[in-house]
């Protein structure tokens, strides 16, 4: 199976600044058609996770653009920019690419 | 809106067999399109994806659960569920169901979560 590997295990940023979360593959997520098959999903505390980014860099609906998805082949990054109060939680990357779909690890995310 | 909510019982004792079930409202889930899901949060640790359900009859599991699951859907009552056997504590988790977009992810509805706790 596809081996996730998140990095940093956590992060603490005061309100306004940027964050930056990055997920490495053990193969390339790129699919002969030219799709790289990465989400990215935030789970707040109590509640289920939320899809942020799908297909590497593109936002899920309602999802502000202070959320950037980026990335290719094994190295794939979440940045987000004016860091708020509503960002705190778990941050996952998972690739899907092919079965088993596979998460990485998790980022926490806290406000100083 | 499509939601989707978990139920099941809470406690399963080792050895015996875990069984949830999915309901979905505003969304059909024999009409095809989309992928049906289990994946589980262990506390303190990460995501694990269970499998999918495509179609009310094609599905997929994860290797890592050796057999022990299977997954069924009631297009009457807009139900799919998740049978896991054998269970032991290390099947303790926060058990969601997911709509996925398709088969390489995309989960864009989860429902809430249901714990489920293996001991005697």
């Amino acid at each position: 199976e596809i081996v996730m590997t998140q990095s940093p295990l956590s992060l603490v940023v005061a309100p306004g600044e940027s964050a930056s979360i990055s997920c490495r593959s053990s193969q390339s997520l790129l699919h002969r058609n030219g799709n790289s098959y990465v989400d990215w999903y935030l789970q707040r505390p109590g509640q289920a996770p939320q899809l942020l980014v799908y297909l590497t860099s593109n936002r899920a609906s309602g999802v502000p653009d202070r959320f950037t998805g980026s990335g290719s082949g094994t190295f794939f990054t979440l940045e987000i920019t004016t860091v708020e109060a509503d960002d705190i939680g778990f941050y996952y990357c998972m690739q899907g690419l092919e079965p088993p779909l596979t998460f990485g690890g998790g980022t926490r995310l806290e406000i100083k | 809106q499509v939601q989707l909510q978990e139920s099941g019982p809470g406690l399963v004792k080792p050895s015996q067999v875990l069984s949830l079930t999915c309901t979905v409202s505003g969304n059909s889930i024999g009409r095809g399109g989309y992928y049906w899901n289990w994946i589980r949060h262990f506390p303190g640790k990460g995501l694990e994806w269970i499998g999918y359900m495509f179609n009310t009859g094609h599905t997929y599991y994860n290797p890592s659960l050796k057999g022990r699951v299977a997954f069924s859907a009631d297009t009457s009552t807009n139900q799919f569920s998740l049978n896991l056997t054998s269970v032991t504590a290390a099947d303790t988790a926060l058990y969601f169901c997911a709509r996925m977009m398709g088969s390489r992810g995309v989960a864009d509805s989860w429902g809430h979560g249901i714990l489920v706790t293996v001991s005697s």
